[in-house]
């Protein structure tokens, strides 16, 4: 069974840093690229980030190039988003998923929540 | 960045048929932006209900179809049930972005 376990997620000041774990389980994680979505509170669904199932592709939006990074650890099957310089509109649920570029995305977690706020 | 957009709100009679659409700031969305389609339900997290434009998964209840309609992508639910209250989501591929619909919020009434 195919699992996706998102954690890292707290209150944060603006100008500070975090960083998201997923953790996978029941598939060959090193064969999927993964992806990372996030929604603001009543707010809809914003693509974060991208990264190849070898990890040497990244993809990023405007909004949070330069600030986030995705990377990912094949051994441990984990992916993480590294947020540096945290905005107020960075507040949100973030959510892992299997997929990305040439994959389809197809399996979500839970989702893990970042607050930003003095 | 492009802009993707979608009806923010539909209501669809039960046993009923509607179509969700998706367009595209750039033209007309073709099998090349590799539409998805997704749903979600209060506290929950997404759940991938087509992929490609109309390809399914074992878990997509088959009163679900998506198709390409005039120059936007579309979600069909044929047999509307109350269980399908809920928002959806489309999203787009563009080279090396991907940008989400608004999202529409379908009422079963």
């Amino acid at each position: 069974e195919v699992q996706l376990v998102e954690s890292g997620g707290g209150l944060i000041q603006p100008g500070g840093s975090l960083r998201l774990s997923c953790a996978a389980s029941g598939f060959t994680f090193s064969s999927f690229p993964m992806t990372w979505v996030r929604q603001a509170p009543g707010k809809g669904l914003e693509w974060v980030s991208d990264i190849s199932g070898s990890g040497g592709n990244t993809y990023y939006p405007d909004s949070v190039k330069g600030r986030f990074t995705i990377s990912r650890d094949n051994s441990k099957d984990t992916v993480f988003l590294q947020m540096n310089i945290l905005r107020a509109e960075d507040t949100a649920v973030y959510y892992c998923a299997r997929g990305g570029f040439g994959v389809p995305t197809d399996y979500w977690g839970q989702g893990t929540l970042v607050t930003v706020s003095s | 960045q492009a802009a993707v957009t979608q009806e923010p709100s539909l209501t669809v009679s039960p046993g009923g048929t509607v179509t969700l659409t998706c367009g595209s700031s750039t033209g007309a969305v073709t099998s090349g932006h590799y539409p998805f389609w997704f749903q979600q339900k209060p506290g929950q997290a997404p759940r991938t209900l087509i992929y490609d434009t109309s390809n399914k998964y074992f878990w997509t209840p088959a009163r679900f179809s998506g198709s390409l309609l005039g120059g936007k992508a579309a979600l069909t639910l044929s047999g509307a049930q109350p269980e399908d209250e809920a928002e959806y989501y489309c999203l787009l591929s563009y080279n090396v972005a991907r940008v989400f619909g608004g999202g529409t919020k379908l009422t079963v009434l």
